[in-house]
């Protein structure tokens, strides 16, 4: 049973340049969540999904950011016009169907670098 | 050796001897904690879990207390090994309000051979 996925592993954007990042739930799971992290800090929660379904968008910037988890396929966390700010290691993590108490599968995570 | 909790975010201990990482979490109505080891470089892995039910739980080697009166979490590695050398986490969850963790802000644990 593979784990959870994420690619690129690396990405190097251009400030200005759109960032997408790609995460692949564990098989079974249909849940997802997004947490950006920043040089050593922990975790910040960002998105919440379900299939087709935003959950909790608490914790994610009101511009330029946006995520989706379609029917078929991963879910996409989409910055757009990258700033230097944006740079952090950003961590998927996925959960069985059922909605919080369980514990959450993390992937390798994807580290934007914004130049 | 023993951390005074988020106020000292690094901790160092001889190869074989016990260590204790502290964290004081941030919401009474926090009902499910977890413990993550993160190596440089990946992804958070989970350790072990509790449920507020429950004031202690125990894994291969390692031991999670929680007290609810102080809102204070604890994990106990025994016989502390190289490979144990990382940065744990704690998060804490409110289970009916869906999946979103709160982490702490890490302890960075190092074992000297």
């Amino acid at each position: 049973n593979a784990g959870v996925m994420q690619n690129p592993r690396h990405l190097v954007r251009r400030r200005g340049q759109e960032a997408r990042l790609r995460c692949s739930p564990m098989k079974g799971h249909s849940h997802v969540y997004w947490y950006r992290q920043l040089p050593e800090e922990g975790l910040k929660f960002m998105v919440y999904l379900q299939k087709e379904n935003i959950i909790d968008e608490s914790g994610m910037p009101k511009e330029r950011f946006s995520a989706e988890f379609p029917k078929e396929g991963p879910s996409i966390l989409r910055i757009q016009q990258v700033v230097r700010g944006d740079s952090a290691a950003y961590f998927c993590a996925s959960s069985p169907p059922r909605t919080g108490g369980d514990e959450q599968y993390f992937g390798p995570g994807t580290r934007l670098t914004v130049t | 050796g023993e951390s005074v909790g988020l106020h000292l975010p690094t901790l160092s201990v001889q190869e074989g001897d016990n260590s204790i990482i502290n964290c004081a979490y941030s919401n009474s109505a926090s009902d499910y904690f977890i413990w993550y080891k993160q190596e440089s470089g990946k992804g958070p892995q989970f350790i072990i879990d509790i449920r507020s039910n429950m004031d202690k739980r125990q894994g291969q080697r390692v031991t999670v207390l929680l007290n609810k009166t102080v809102k204070h979490l604890s994990l106990q590695i025994a016989a502390t090994q190289p490979g144990d050398s990382a940065v744990y986490f704690c998060a804490e969850n409110i289970v009916d309000q869906g999946g979103k963790l709160i982490f702490g802000q890490g302890t960075e644990l190092s074992v000297k051979p």
